[in-house]
């Protein structure tokens, strides 16, 4: 039982170079986030999809990019890497529903920007 | 806008006795409200939430929280405490069909 699965679990890259986060669930859920988590600032959602083809900005969006082409599948794109980028990332996702559905995380992304 | 205080940074408490991690939190409309608990170097475990009704909330590993709509609190309780408990504790919070809004987190130790 995956739920969700994060890939890569750590890289370090340079400034100006760009990467992509990719994360993949397997529970059939509608919605899915991406999270930075930063000492102290607790998690800050960065974009978030309530479904396959539709993405929305979360608190934090700028300098990401992100993707949801499949249902499963939610990509986090960094364009220009920036040190200010140097963060845990969570990806997440739940069923539809305002009733307070529970959100699964995977296990985090440690990226660190030279 | 909503929003979510952990007015503690750290907690402290020894193995055995009871433990409370305090939430609160500002909303428009009813509160969705969720503890996670995440051990290092790992992703963020649900532990409980409250929806509607009874306003004693039981979760894992022994775990219950108390929703109380006057003072707009959701404080985690266990009444006694483990060296394994020892991780960080975000409470959060949503409302309709909003985003989830996390806490800042507190640091749980236990010692033994």
């Amino acid at each position: 039982n995956a739920g969700v699965t994060q890939t890569p679990k750590f890289r370090v890259l340079k400034t100006g170079q760009s990467m992509t986060l990719l994360c993949a669930q397997d529970m059939n859920h509608e919605y899915m986030y991406w999270y930075r988590q930063d000492p102290g600032m607790g998690l800050r959602l960065i974009h978030y999809s309530v479904g396959e083809g539709t993405t929305a900005k979360g608190e934090v969006p700028d300098g990401y990019n992100v993707s949801r082409l499949k249902k499963q599948n939610f990509l986090l794109g960094l364009e220009s890497a920036a040190p200010s980028q140097t963060s845990v990332y969570f990806c997440a996702s739940s069923y539809l529903g305002p009733d307070g559905n529970t959100i699964y995380f995977g296990e985090g992304s440690w990226l660190t920007v030279v | 806008a909503q929003s979510v205080a952990q007015p503690e940074d750290q907690v402290n408490v020894a193995e055995g006795n009871p433990l409370t991690v305090k939430c609160t939190y500002s909303v428009s409309g009813n509160p969705y409200l969720f503890w996670y608990v995440q051990y290092p170097n790992r992703g963020l475990q649900f532990l409980l939430k409250y929806i509607t009704g009874d306003n004693l909330v039981k979760g894992s590993y022994g775990f219950e929280a108390e929703f109380n709509k006057s003072q707009t609190s959701f404080h985690l309780k266990k009444p006694s405490a483990l060296v394994s408990d020892s991780a960080l504790y975000f409470c959060a919070v949503r409302s309709g069909y909003s985003t989830l809004t996390f806490g800042k987190g507190t640091m749980l130790l236990v010692s033994p």
